[in-house]
Order: C-alpha cells, then sequence, then structure tokens
C-alpha cells in the first residue's frame, strides 16, 4: 500500500488561507468515506481533526475543514494562526483491514 | 478521561524481540478495533497494525508480516504488539491508538520509543 501524496511543505501568514491536498486512488481516498486528518506538533502525539472526510474533531476550531473531489481530499485552514504551525497528515482506510496514511505536510506560518 | 498508555520500549539489537503494551482506560475497551502507528525519527506517521474489537481478525503491514503480532486482553483493557526479528528500519515511536466508528484513529497514546541498534 503506497503513502498518500501531499505536498511536503505550505506555508501562508497569519489570517491567510491554506490548503493541503491528499492524493491517492479509488481503492483508498477515493473508495471510503473514511479520511481523516491529523494535527502534530514537535515531540507529541497526532491529534485528530478533521473524520469522516469533512467532520470536526471535537474541540477542533471552525477554522479547519476538509473535503474531497474524487480521490483527492483536502484540509483548509482559513484565517491562519500561529499555532497552527506543524505537521498535518491524512489517512484514509483502503479495503480488508488495510490503512494509509499521508506522507505528511509541514505547515508554517510566516 | 479517555487515556492511552504505552510502555514496553526501548533499546535492542537487531534480531532481538520485544514486546510493547497499551493500557486503555475511560472507555469500554472491548467495543473498539484498535491500532499501532509508528514513526521513524523525522519521518512521517506509518500504519503497522490493527485488531478487530474482539481479536478475530488482525492485520498487519506488509514490512511487518511474519514478525510483528497483535493481540489484546480485553479483561485487562490491554494491546500488545509482539515484534521479533527486529530490524534497524524498526526504529521508531510506537503509537496505540482507537478505532472511531469512522475508522478514525482518537485518541492517541503518547507513544514509546523502540531503538534497533548493534
Amino acid at each position: 500500500q503506497s503513502a498518500l501524496t501531499q505536498p511536503r511543505s505550505v506555508s501562508g501568514s497569519p489570517g491567510q488561507s491554506v490548503t493541503i491536498s491528499c492524493t491517492g486512488t479509488s481503492s483508498d481516498v477515493g473508495g471510503y468515506n473514511y479520511v481523516s486528518w491529523y494535527q502534530q506538533h514537535p515531540g507529541k502525539a497526532p491529534k485528530l481533526m478533521i473524520y469522516a472526510v469533512s467532520k470536526r474533531a471535537s474541540g477542533v476550531p471552525v477554522r479547519f475543514s476538509g473535503s474531497r473531489s474524487g480521490s483527492t481530499a483536502s484540509l483548509t485552514i482559513s484565517g491562519l494562526q500561529a499555532e497552527d504551525e506543524a505537521d498535518y497528515y491524512c489517512y484514509s482506510y483502503a479495503g480488508n483491514y488495510n490503512y494509509v496514511f499521508g506522507i505528511g505536510t509541514k505547515v508554517s506560518v510566516l | 478521561q479517555v487515556q492511552l498508555v504505552e510502555s514496553g520500549g526501548g533499546v535492542v539489537q537487531p534480531g532481538r524481540s520485544l514486546r510493547l503494551s497499551c493500557a486503555a482506560s475511560g472507555f469500554t475497551f472491548s467495543s473498539h478495533g484498535m491500532h499501532w502507528v509508528r514513526q521513524a525519527p523525522g519521518k512521517g506517521l506509518e500504519w503497522v497494525a490493527v485488531i478487530r474489537y474482539d481479536g478475530s481478525i488482525e492485520n498487519y503491514v506488509d514490512s511487518v508480516k511474519g514478525r510483528f503480532t497483535i493481540s489484546r486482553d480485553n479483561s485487562k483493557n490491554t494491546l500488545y504488539l509482539q515484534m521479533n526479528s527486529l530490524r534497524v528500519e524498526d526504529t521508531a515511536v510506537y503509537y496505540c491508538a482507537r478505532e472511531g466508528p469512522q475508522a478514525e484513529f482518537d485518541p492517541w497514546g503518547r507513544g514509546t520509543l523502540v531503538a534497533v541498534s548493534p
């Protein structure tokens, strides 16, 4: 199972919007509604941000949103804040008890 | 509150074995699938293994098949990962995570470091 494709890095100024793409195939991202996104700060465990493609996890600010078009999912951070600087990973169920993560994207706040 | 705590990591030589544990609390452990996910130093997340809520189904990433075994004891609310024939490339922080109804991973433990070194 190959890792999902994400940009290595994205950046934006405070208040701007950034979007992270996550490209898979019809066997994973495009085939199931089980797509989620995780935020990871250095030295910390990952934290669930978005699940089921577009649902925000409990306590997650409304500036985080998820969507999908075909086999590409996206995470958008609207109104970027300093504390959003972190690594972000997408993830998808891939059938038959197989699971796959994206390669990860570093978000930098300029 | 819902909590997962991993233990059992350490430094081990190639070819040796190690068993990781993940103690769960704050939820009905026997109702959830559970996973191990690892992260090599400076690298991304890699899914390692899953076990169904009742232990009836397991699956692994290809790179650990035949070497790692995931198991659970629902009476002790504990998840395990038996790692045999360890390789240098197995060096990573190993996280356990609970699977939710939409196959999401939440929460995660803090992780335990496994270092395989000659």
